[in-house]
């Protein structure tokens, strides 16, 4: 199995710019999750899914960051206007189940992530 | 609200040492709590998982306890090596208004000399 996969790897671009951040899940996984890593506030849940479904967007900063899950498999982050405080380390992880009702979970399998510079 | 804190958050040992890393919490009302390791540039790897129920997860030279009751988990690892140097996480899973949330710890940067 390749693990999570995140593209692009590494993004640099101009504040006011559109900026994509794709993941695919580990296959048969069914839960995915969005993370920002920066020095000052460490690792943030920014939102997280299960089949498909966001189930809590209370870590989104504002309204400039989206996400979605298109398929069981594939999820996109957008940040539309980029600004320099975006700057970060974005990681999607996936996990193999949530037990119906209970929110108990797996193990989270994390992707390598995406360092982005908004300049 | 859930915090959690690590102490200490950088730690340097020579070679063969055991050591003991802390993780500790507020809200003892915890699914479970899990232990990463984070390498330079790179994502995190899971090393233990301990459910709520559990006291404690062997893996090889690591050993991951759990108090619930006082807040606390430690990660024990065994005969310390140069390729243990990273940076350890912990995480605890708790509801807040219903739904799932995943709480990180800001990590201790360890470092073992050879």
């Amino acid at each position: 199995d390749a693990g999570v996969i995140q593209s692009p790897r590494h993004e640099v671009t101009e504040m006011g710019q559109e900026v994509t951040l794709r993941c695919k899940l580990i296959s048969g996984h069914n839960s995915l999750f969005w993370y920002r890593q920066t020095m000052m506030r460490g690792l943030e849940l920014l939102i997280y899914f299960n089949n498909n479904v966001p189930i809590d967007d209370s870590g989104m900063p504002e309204d400039r960051f989206s996400a979605k899950m298109p398929n069981a498999s594939f999820s996109t982050l957008k940040i539309q206007p980029s600004e320099p405080r975006d700057s970060a380390v974005y990681f999607c992880a996936s996990s193999p189940r949530l037990a119906g009702g209970s929110f108990r979970t797996d193990t989270q399998y994390f992707g390598p992530g995406t360092r982005l510079t908004v300049l | 609200k859930q915090e959690v804190t690590q102490i200490p958050a950088a730690l340097s040992v020579p070679e063969g040492e055991n050591l003991v890393l802390n993780c500790s919490f507020t809200d003892s009302a915890i699914y479970n709590l899990q232990w990463f390791r984070q390498d330079p540039g790179k994502g995190l790897t899971s090393l233990l998982l301990i459910q709520s129920s559990q006291r404690e997860q062997t893996s090889g030279r690591l050993n991951a306890s759990l108090d619930k009751s006082s807040g606390r988990s430690t990660l024990y690892i065994a005969a310390s090596q140069p390729g243990d140097s990273a940076t350890y996480l912990c995480a605890v899973s708790s509801t807040t208004s219903g739904t799932y949330k995943y709480i990180f710890g800001t990590g201790t940067r360890l470092k073992v000399l050879a």
